[in-house]
């Protein structure tokens, strides 16, 4: 079995200031891991996905995040945001022998920006 | 990027009606889609898993009478949410999965559906 977990529901935030949303996962075979931000009444976008390689990925918008495979953890970052990612952020997981299939999403984060 | 439609993108129905939420690959053929759903402020919960030319798998507890699930084509699933009852409303995701041997590991998602039974 696996599950993701994002500890925080809400993440409020002031414009230019750096962010770091949480992503723990567990897994008894190997994962791949995903991004996506969700903005108002839309569908997911996929701001960026760790298949193998390098630990440090580099997605959209300027986001990044860093696979931690002894600390479970894939955590999302920023070094400045701006008002425009406002929006819920999911992590999700899925076993590296399904590719993209059997998705498991976390709870999500609402990351707010504030002016 | 490879593109998921859906339509329509919000409906209105009444208690007891059906609704028919279609999902198309625009640019690219999915062998595999899947429907999820959405409740406000929640994460999205997988419905079930469509592979074209096969039957869909539901996951526990989704009632498969009653989320009809059809993927005839490459490119096109539906949902019929039959008898359709205000608990229904919620927003529903569709998303695909390039055919296998693409090496594209991503599943597309759709902009969804808001759905909404008076």
């Amino acid at each position: 079995a696996q599950s993701v977990t994002q500890l925080d529901s809400q993440v409020p935030v002031f414009e230019e200031a750096p962010v770091e949303l949480r992503c723990n996962y567990s897994s008894s075979v190997s994962v791949y891991l995903f991004w996506y931000v969700q903005y108002p009444n839309q569908g997911l976008q996929l701001l960026l996905k760790y298949l193998s390689g390098s630990t440090l990925v580099k997605g959209i918008n300027g986001f990044e995040a860093e696979f931690n495979k002894s600390q479970t953890s894939f955590h999302l970052r920023k070094p400045s945001v701006h008002i425009s990612d406002t929006a819920e952020y999911f992590c999700a997981v899925s076993w590296a022998t399904t590719g993209a299939n059997n998705l498991f999403f976390g709870t999500g984060t609402r990351l707010t920006v504030i002016p | 990027g490879a593109v998921v439609s859906q339509h329509p993108s919000w409906v209105i129905c009444k208690s007891g009606t059906s609704v028919k939420i279609e999902c198309r690959s625009l640019d690219f053929q999915a062998t595999t889609m899947f429907w999820y759903r959405q409740f406000p402020k929640q994460s999205l919960m997988l419905m079930a898993t469509s592979n074209e030319g096969s039957k869909a798998t539901y996951e526990q507890g989704v009632e498969k009478d009653k989320f009809l699930i059809n993927h005839a084509s490459l490119t096109l699933s539906t949902l019929t949410v039959t008898s359709a009852h205000p608990e229904d409303s919620s927003f529903y995701i569709c998303s695909a999965t390039p055919r296998p041997g693409t090496g594209d590991y991503e599943q597309y998602f759709g902009p969804g559906t808001r759905l909404t039974v008076t």
